[in-house]
């Protein structure tokens, strides 16, 4: 009974190719984020939504576009991948009090040849 | 942006002994919250500790506790008779009380428990 779920756990796919990753989360909370963890285990924030709404879009190319059709679900679609997209890609979700801790989901190894 | 700052890359302890992990943080706020998450070979990130700003107790779980000390913006991760499951990166992170409530992560400190 996976709080926070992300699928796939592993993609390797080409460079320029275009690839999805979905999140979903069955802890009934608002906000739901995608962080990045590099080669160097550095954890960044790409985006973050509440109840569906955009709240905090990093720094991040425009070819990355998350959607919320819900706010259970927070997916990421990935067009145009590039070498440098080799990460992994964490899902999580809080509740927006400050008290919230963060859920993270299993992560998901994108590999880019 | 608040910045948090874990200086350690690296950390070593013998099974059964204690380590301190260290963290500080930059901040003008005076509420806020801050989290120590584990994250083992497996990858999946787990909250190890939590500590609420304007409480002066330090957080204890079990063998983890932390020394929150405010005034100097410093909240260190102590774990006591360390095992060898303990080994993983630690990340120390802050949550802001402010609008968006995000979180901010440090770099991380990988631990290393040595039989």
């Amino acid at each position: 009974d996976t709080a926070v779920s992300q699928t796939p756990k592993y993609l390797v796919t080409q460079m320029g190719n275009d690839k999805s990753i979905k999140c979903e989360q069955n802890l009934g909370h608002d906000t739901m984020y995608w962080y990045k963890q590099d080669s160097k285990k550095f954890l960044k924030i790409m985006f973050s939504y509440n109840n569906k709404e955009l709240i905090i879009n990093e720094t991040v190319p425009n070819r990355f576009s998350p959607k919320s059709p819900d706010k259970a679900h927070l997916n990421l679609h990935i067009n145009s991948l590039e070498l440098g997209d080799s990460a992994v890609y964490f899902c999580a979700s809080s509740q927006p009090t400050p008290t919230g801790e963060l859920f993270f989901g299993e992560g998901s190894r994108l590999t880019v040849l | 942006a608040q910045t948090v700052t874990q200086s350690q890359p690296e950390m070593s302890v013998q099974e059964a002994e204690t380590v301190t992990l260290s963290c500080t943080y930059d901040t003008s706020e005076s509420d806020y919250y801050l989290f120590w998450y584990k994250q083992p070979p497996s990858r999946q990130m787990i909250l190890v500790i939590r500590q609420e700003a304007y409480k002066q107790q330090n957080a204890t779980e079990n063998r983890f506790s932390v020394n929150f000390q405010k005034a100097a913006k410093s909240f260190s991760l102590k774990i006591s008779d360390s095992q060898l499951g303990d080994a993983a990166m630690y990340f120390c992170a802050y949550r802001s009380a402010g609008i968006g409530n995000q979180f901010y992560f440090g770099t991380g400190t990988s631990l290393t428990v040595i039989p």
